[in-house]
C-alpha cells in the first residue's frame, strides 16, 4: 500500500525557516517524480514544487528563491526547505505523487505550517 | 502562467440529478507529445484530495463510472451523471502541461 507521511510542520515567525519531510513507502520511491502542494486555510489547492526521479526541479513563482525541494532516495524521503517564510505561506502542505497516468495518484495527510508573529 | 478558470464556483445539486463543472485554460493544454495533461481532483470535507480523472477523460482506479471527463484544447468538463451524498466536496481541475502547474479555483458541490 502506498503511504506518504508528512512531518515537520509547526508555527514559525515571519522570516523564519522550516523543513518539511515526507516519508514514502509501498512503492519504488526512486522511480517516481514527487510534488509539494499547499492549501491555505479555507482556500484552494496550490501546486508549489516538483522533483523528477532524475532530479529535475520546478517551482511556483510564489516560492521560487525561498523554498528548496530535495529528495533522498536511499531513505525514501522527500523534503521541502522553506526559508524567508511569510504570513501568506500559512497552509497545509501536502506531499503528493501526482503521476500523469494509470500509475495512480497519492497524497499524504498534510502538515500544517503557520507563519505568525 | 496558465490560468485555469472553473465554473461555477458553487453547485447545489439534488440527489440523483446530474452535475457538470467547466474548466477553461488560458492556453491550449496539448503537450508536444500529443497528450493533454488535464486532471480532476475531488476533496471531501476534512480529507486530502483524491484524483478522479487523468489526461482529460481517464478514470482512476476505483472511481465510480458516474464520473466522466471530456474536452480538448482549452475547454474541459467534469460530469457526474447522478449525484450521490458521498460526492459532496470541492472539485478542482489542474493542468500539468505547462510549468508551473496550476489548479482551478475549485467548485463546491453541495446537496440542495
Amino acid at each position: 500500500e502506498v503511504q506518504l507521511v508528512e512531518s515537520g510542520g509547526g508555527s514559525v515567525q515571519p522570516g523564519g525557516s522550516l523543513r518539511l519531510s515526507c516519508a514514502a513507502s509501498g512503492f519504488t520511491f526512486s522511480s517516481y517524480s514527487m510534488n509539494w502542494v499547499r492549501q491555505a486555510p479555507g482556500k484552494g489547492l496550490e501546486w508549489i514544487s516538483y522533483i523528477s526521479s532524475s532530479g529535475t526541479i520546478y517551482y511556483a513563482d510564489s516560492v521560487k528563491g525561498r523554498f528548496t525541494i530535495s529528495r533522498d532516495n536511499a531513505k525514501n524521503s522527500l523534503f521541502l526547505q522553506m526559508n524567508s517564510l511569510r504570513a501568506e505561506d500559512t497552509a497545509v502542505y501536502y506531499c503528493a505523487r501526482l503521476g500523469s497516468s494509470f500509475e495512480g495518484c497519492y497524497w499524504g495527510q498534510g502538515t500544517l505550517v503557520t507563519v505568525s508573529s | 502562467d496558465v490560468v485555469v478558470t472553473q465554473s461555477p464556483l458553487s453547485l447545489p445539486v439534488t440527489l440523483g440529478q446530474p452535475a457538470s463543472i467547466s474548466c477553461r485554460s488560458s492556453q491550449s493544454l496539448v503537450y508536444s507529445d500529443g497528450n493533454t495533461y488535464l486532471y480532476w481532483f475531488q476533496q471531501r470535507p476534512g480529507q486530502s484530495p483524491r484524483r478522479l480523472i487523468y489526461k482529460v477523460s481517464n478514470r482512476d482506479f476505483g472511481v465510480p463510472d458516474r464520473f466522466s471527463g471530456s474536452g480538448s484544447g482549452t475547454d474541459f468538463t467534469l460530469k457526474i451523471s447522478r449525484v450521490e451524498a458521498e460526492d459532496v466536496g470541492v472539485y478542482y481541475c489542474m493542468q500539468g502541461t505547462h510549468w508551473p502547474w496550476t489548479f482551478g479555483q475549485g467548485t463546491k458541490v453541495e446537496i440542495k
